[in-house]
């Protein structure tokens, strides 16, 4: 079985410019999630899509951060403009609809801002 | 709010021997679920071991075995029998209305 794939592994832009994740999960998973991990901490969700509908987003920073899931199935996460403090890493992860305790991650997207 | 705090930066333990990482947790839910994951150097996460909030029994897994205190609002992982393997992150998390919390996590470094 596949697992959840995320793309780019690795990302450097400067400030002010824009970036884009893209996450494709497990097939037949209902429930994704983006993930914010900066160094040295844990993840913070960002935002829970159940199908192709936003779950909870309350931490996602909406100035900057959009994200969506059209077709129910890979999501992308946009940041625009980026700022120095957005560099982390990005985790997608899925899981079955709501299942928490078989919630997959994928490895996630190195984002750093100059 | 839920908080998960692990008050462990980094743990040196010996190969083949056992290690305790800590975990505590602060909520007024009555139905909760606590979970430990592994991150290797490579980022991806790694679901390790589940204990639910009304599970009486502590949670195994192989070499993993997670030591529930409710009363005390705590949660530690014991991986037995460690291997060079182990060296890793270690985040203890919990759930509530279907989302995680995770806590800062805590670096095992294994020696040989």
């Amino acid at each position: 079985e596949a697992g959840v794939a995320q793309s780019p592994r690795y990302k450097i832009i400067e400030k002010r410019q824009s970036v884009a994740f893209w996450c494709n999960p497990i097939s037949g998973h209902a429930t994704l999630y983006w993930y914010q991990q900066i160094l040295g901490q844990g993840p913070k969700l960002l935002i829970q899509f159940q199908n192709n509908g936003v779950v909870d987003d309350s931490q996602l920073p909406k100035d900057r951060f959009s994200a969506e899931r059209l077709k129910g199935v890979d999501s992308t996460l946009k940041i625009q403009p980026a700022k120095l403090e957005d560099s982390a890493v990005y985790l997608c992860a899925s899981s079955e609809q709501g299942a928490l305790n078989e919630q997959y991650f994928g490895p996630g997207t190195r984002l750093t801002v100059t | 709010a839920q908080k998960i705090t692990q008050t462990q930066p980094g743990m040196f333990v010996q190969e083949k021997e056992a290690v305790t990482l800590d975990c505590t947790y602060d909520t007024s839910d009555q139905s909760y679920g606590l979970f430990w994951y592994k991150q290797p150097s490579s980022g991806e996460m790694i679901f390790l071991i589940y204990q639910g909030s009304y599970d009486e029994q502590n949670a195994t897994e192989g070499r993993y075995s997670l030591n529930f205190q409710k009363a005390r609002k705590s949660a530690n992982l014991v991986i037995s029998a460690s291997q060079l393997g182990d060296s890793a992150m270690y985040f203890c998390a919990m759930s509530f209305d279907y989302k995680l919390s995770f806590g800062a996590g805590t670096t095992v470094t294994v020696r040989a």
